[in-house]
């Protein structure tokens, strides 16, 4: 399986304010995926991150809050925009394995105060 | 839409036990199922894959079984440990159509073992 290093693991960010989350993957995939989980809540699905083309949003994410870069089969960054204390979550990236499951990055944990 | 729900959301167990965690989804045309660990404040470690074809899955101490006609699929750990004090989550992946690479998630179990 795909391993996934994403960064920051946390931070605390001032509202307003904007953070930029990597996910860097050690093997060439296609299809990328960003995730969000609130706090006492499942994952909700926030973009696809295909290489070469435009992110494809969920209902409820659009694309000026969570712009989404994909410049290569390895690399992928989600930004929070102009956040506001309810952007506070844990954001993941995830990649298909083997035997189509999924593989996760380790998590950014975003405090927004 | 598909639904995941999974019970109970805590459990607390002594060391040592066998203990068994429930997966319920409400649309059964699944592509496979696949159970994850997350530490808290982390991300997700994937334990088990189950294709729709299968019955079952063993990875260790775990046990998964899946029941595609009736929606359900338990995860069993036995002898339990400590080390295994995490939250559990089970996501379906949907089997065709638009989205079918989508993971619908549950909003887990929190296991406590306790020494």
């Amino acid at each position: 399986s795909a391993v996934i290093s994403q960064k920051p693991s946390r931070d605390i960010c001032q509202r307003g304010t904007s953070l930029t989350i990597q996910c860097q993957v050690d093997s060439q995939v296609t299809m990328m995926f960003w995730y969000r989980q609130q706090p006492g809540q499942s994952l909700t699905l926030i973009a696809t991150a295909n290489q070469g083309s435009e992110a494809t949003y969920e209902s409820g994410f659009v694309i000026d809050k969570f712009p989404i870069s994909r410049p290569n089969l390895t690399f992928s960054t989600l930004t929070v925009s102009n956040m506001s204390p309810e952007d506070s979550s844990i954001y993941l990236c995830s990649v298909p394995q083997g035997n189509y499951g999924y593989t996760f990055g380790s998590g950014t944990r975003l405090t927004v105060v | 839409k598909q639904e995941v729900t999974q019970i109970p959301a805590a459990l607390s167990v002594p060391e040592g036990e066998n203990l068994v965690l429930n997966c319920s989804f409400t649309d059964s045309a699944i592509y496979n199922l696949q159970w994850f660990r997350q530490d808290p404040g982390k991300g997700l470690t994937s334990l088990l894959l189950i294709q729709s074809s299968q019955r079952e899955q063993t990875s260790g101490r775990l046990n998964a079984s899946l029941d595609k006609s009736s929606g359900r699929s338990t995860l069993y750990i036995a002898a339990s440990q400590p080390g295994d004090s995490a939250t559990y989550l089970c996501a379906v992946r949907r089997s065709s159509g638009a989205g079918s690479y989508q993971l619908t998630f549950g909003k887990g179990t929190k296991l406590s073992v306790i020494p």
